[in-house]
């Protein structure tokens, strides 16, 4: 059971436009979301997170926002740029036996054309 | 200045035969993780350490084992790899285990079972 799904497996967006990349979970707990871009051959790395008790948050052209009620989060990357082009994957955390752990989407890869 | 460096980027070995990547830190993170991500799925979590204290997956094969000598390196070992266990292996670390902490990540070993 996949608790945080990425149903979009890609996307393809013009240079300058908006790029909104979508993610749901199932477990209402979850109470930090982050969101990881992935070059090829390279490791993913952080992009931008929100708590689950906002529903907005900005850092330069990367917009992330929160409904809760629907269980819904996307990322906006405002405007786009052809160095966006990479995987994308949402994950989520909460607390487990006393730790916190991440449970990652299946990524959405975005391709920006110049 | 690579801050989380996985050893070697490709791995080839025998179905059966015993191996072992490497990971390891500049970071000074308390926090190392191993994560495992086949094609197309999500990366999903193996184990972690807190600094000497192991945390396993409920999940986690008996054949995936690991170790941390020390802050700065921790091993995935698989003790007779299968040819389902042929995937990327990404490790990560954190400075804490907080909710909000991002992971910062190597660039992954691709493991081959011949």
């Amino acid at each position: 059971d996949q608790q945080v799904k990425q149903n979009s497996p890609s996307l393809s967006v013009q240079e300058g436009r908006i790029s909104i990349l979508n993610c749901d979970y199932t477990n209402s707990m979850f109470d930090y979301f982050l969101w990881y871009k992935k070059y090829p051959a390279e490791g993913p790395t952080f992009l931008i997170s929100i708590s689950s008790i906002k529903d907005k948050n900005e850092d330069g052209r990367f917009t992330v926002f929160l409904n809760k009620s629907a269980k819904h989060l996307s990322l906006h990357i405002v405007p786009s740029q052809p160095g966006d082009s990479a995987v994308y994957f949402c994950a989520a955390s909460s607390l487990s036996s006393g730790t916190y752990k991440y449970i990652f989407g299946t990524g959405t890869r975005l391709k920006v054309l110049a | 200045d690579a801050m989380v460096i996985q050893n070697p980027r490709y791995q080839v070995t025998q179905f059966g035969k015993p191996v072992t990547l490497s990971c390891s830190q500049t970071l000074n993170h308390n926090v190392m993780y191993w994560y495992q991500q086949k094609s197309s799925q999500a990366p999903k979590l193996l184990f972690h350490y807190y600094d000497k204290d192991f945390n396993n997956e409920a999940d986690t094969p008996d054949n995936f084992q690991s170790r941390r000598p020390n802050t700065s390196f921790c091993f995935l070992d698989i003790r007779s790899p299968g040819l389902g266990d042929a995937a990327m292996y990404l490790c990560a670390t954190s400075r804490d285990l907080g909710g909000n902490q991002p992971q910062h990540f190597g660039d992954g070993t691709r493991l081959s079972i011949l």
